[in-house]
C-alpha cells in the first residue's frame, strides 16, 4: 500500500461545485502540505500542517481551506470550484527531523473543473 | 525574484549519453537543501537526490550526481548512460534555513527530458 494515499485519483466536476480532496499517510509524520501543479509553472504551496493544531497558509491560498482531521489526514477544499482550480494537486508529507528530509508524496489527484 | 530557477523547459539525449539538467537558487539563508524530483507521464513525484549547503562533497545516488557549485549557486543534476525510462519531467527544489527542518519545499518550473533510442 501507498504511504501517502490521495482520494479520488481523478475528478472532473462543474463550477461553483464544493468539492473535498483528501489526503492520508502510515509515514507517522508530522508535517503534511497541499501543492498545485499547472504546467510551465511547478508545484506551489496552497496549504501546510505542522500538526494537528496548526495550519498555514501559502503561497496560493485563496478559494482553499483545509482541515486536519487527524496526525495522518490532511483535506484539501474547494469551497466553490472556479475553472482555473483545475489542476494536478498533491498531497506530501515530511519528516522534521533534518533539513535533508525529502517530502513524500501522494500520486496526485487530476481535478477538471468545467 | 525566483527562488528556483530551472531554464531549459526541454531537453534532448540520446541513449547512454549523459546529460546535465541546470538549476540556479537565490537564498540569503546560510543553511538550506537541494532536492531533485522526477516526473514521470503517470504523475507521479519521484524522489532523487539532495545535496545539503554545507556538505562537503557533490552528492551521488547511482546513476544521479549533483554538480553543486555553491559560490555560483547552481546545484545541476547530472544523469550518466541516460535509459529510455529517463524520460519525465525534472523538479530542482529547495528547503532553506537550518531551524527549518520540515518546512515546504520551494519548487523550480521544472524541465522536460527526452531520452530517444
Amino acid at each position: 500500500d501507498a504511504d501517502v494515499t490521495q482520494t479520488p485519483r481523478n475528478r472532473i466536476t462543474k463550477t461553483g461545485k464544493r468539492i473535498m480532496l483528501e489526503c492520508s499517510q502510515t509515514k507517522g509524520h508530522d508535517r503534511m502540505y497541499w501543492y498545485r501543479q499547472d504546467p510551465g509553472l511547478g508545484l506551489r504551496l496552497i496549504y501546510y500542517s505542522f500538526d494537528v493544531k496548526d495550519i498555514n497558509k501559502g503561497e496560493i491560498s485563496d478559494g482553499y481551506s483545509v482541515s486536519r482531521q487527524a496526525q495522518a489526514k490532511f483535506s484539501l477544499s474547494l469551497e466553490s470550484a472556479i475553472p482555473n482550480q483545475t489542476a494536478l494537486y498533491f498531497c506530501a508529507t515530511s519528516d522534521a527531523t533534518g533539513i535533508n528530509q525529502p517530502q513524500h508524496f501522494g500520486d496526485g489527484t487530476r481535478l477538471s473543473i468545467l | 525574484a525566483q527562488k528556483i530557477t530551472q531554464t531549459q523547459p526541454g531537453m534532448f539525449v540520446q541513449e547512454k549519453e549523459a546529460v546535465t539538467l541546470d538549476c540556479t537558487y537565490d537564498t540569503s539563508d546560510p543553511s538550506y537543501g537541494l532536492f531533485w524530483y522526477k516526473q514521470p507521464s503517470s504523475g507521479e513525484m519521484i524522489f532523487l537526490i539532495y545535496q545539503g549547503s554545507y556538505d562537503q562533497q557533490n552528492a551521488t545516488e547511482g546513476r544521479y550526481s549533483l554538480n553543486f557549485q555553491k559560490a555560483r549557486k547552481s546545484a545541476n543534476l547530472v544523469i550518466s548512460a541516460s535509459q529510455l525510462g529517463d524520460s519525465a519531467m525534472y523538479f530542482c527544489a529547495m528547503r532553506e534555513g537550518v531551524y527549518q527542518a520540515g518546512t515546504a519545499l520551494i519548487f523550480g518550473k521544472g524541465t522536460t527530458l527526452s531520452v530517444s533510442s
